[in-house]
């Protein structure tokens, strides 16, 4: 299975752009790189997801590079809502099928401060 | 995530009583997955539902605790004579099918306190 390795810890100045790092130099080529975060006690909340193309949705920015074994979640304008733990998960089959599960590592914790 | 729903929010139970856990995955979803999170700890799997059929329940304990998604109804995660190391939550999350590249959306879940 591919491993996935974050800092654990991160503090950003809100309004500013929230850049999180994540390792993945394990990844085989049809895995995707997917983005979670919880807020205290919340379920996990989907952010991004993407294989090797830069994606950007309504949340956030993902950015992959080239040989993928790293990759970047912005969130262009942390809020204080932001602060969270945030979860970068490849993808992986199990059972030799098409069937995939997510497994949690233990994240980066993100601090938005005023 | 607010479409899967999980109840009840919050639970309490004396040792040695059951536990019924349920989650309603979102609508068109057939996939669902349980995952336990002890306190201060990270998110662990239990195990992976399709209708009618368990795939993967690797992460389960051997004892005490079964999990069901029937063709009718909401997923289930049953765990019989809690003990206190059961206090946890429980989240569930569903997906419309297995590819990598399905989203999977979670519940707010289960917040089980054995007492």
């Amino acid at each position: 299975d591919a491993k996935t390795t974050q800092p654990p810890s991160m503090d950003c100045a809100e309004g500013r752009a929230a850049n999180l790092p994540c390792n993945h130099s394990t990844i085989s080529g049809n895995e995707y790189v997917y983005w979670y975060r919880q807020i205290h006690s919340q379920g996990p909340q989907y952010i991004i997801h993407g294989l090797k193309n830069n994606e950007t949705n309504e949340m956030a920015s993902l950015i992959i590079t080239e040989d993928r074994k790293s990759s970047t979640l912005i969130l262009p304008h942390a809020t204080l809502r932001d602060t969270a733990v945030y979860y970068c998960i490849v993808r992986v089959a199990f059972g030799g099928g098409s069937n995939y599960k997510l497994t949690f590592g233990k994240g980066t914790l993100l601090t938005v401060n005023p | 995530n607010a479409g899967v729903m999980q109840n009840p929010r919050h639970l309490v139970r004396r040792r040695g009583q059951e536990a019924r856990l349920r989650c309603s995955p979102m609508k068109g979803h057939s996939h669902v997955y349980w995952y336990r999170q002890l306190p201060e700890e990270g998110l662990k799997f239990m195990v992976y539902l399709q209708k009618e059929n368990i795939i993967d329940e690797s992460g389960m304990p051997k004892e005490r605790f079964s999990a069901e998604f029937p063709k009718e109804g909401p997923s289930i995660l049953r765990i019989q004579q809690v003990v206190r190391g059961d206090s946890a939550a429980y989240f569930c999350a569903s997906s419309p099918g297995t590819g990598a590249d399905t989203e999977a959306f979670f519940g707010q879940g289960t917040r089980l306190t054995v007492v």
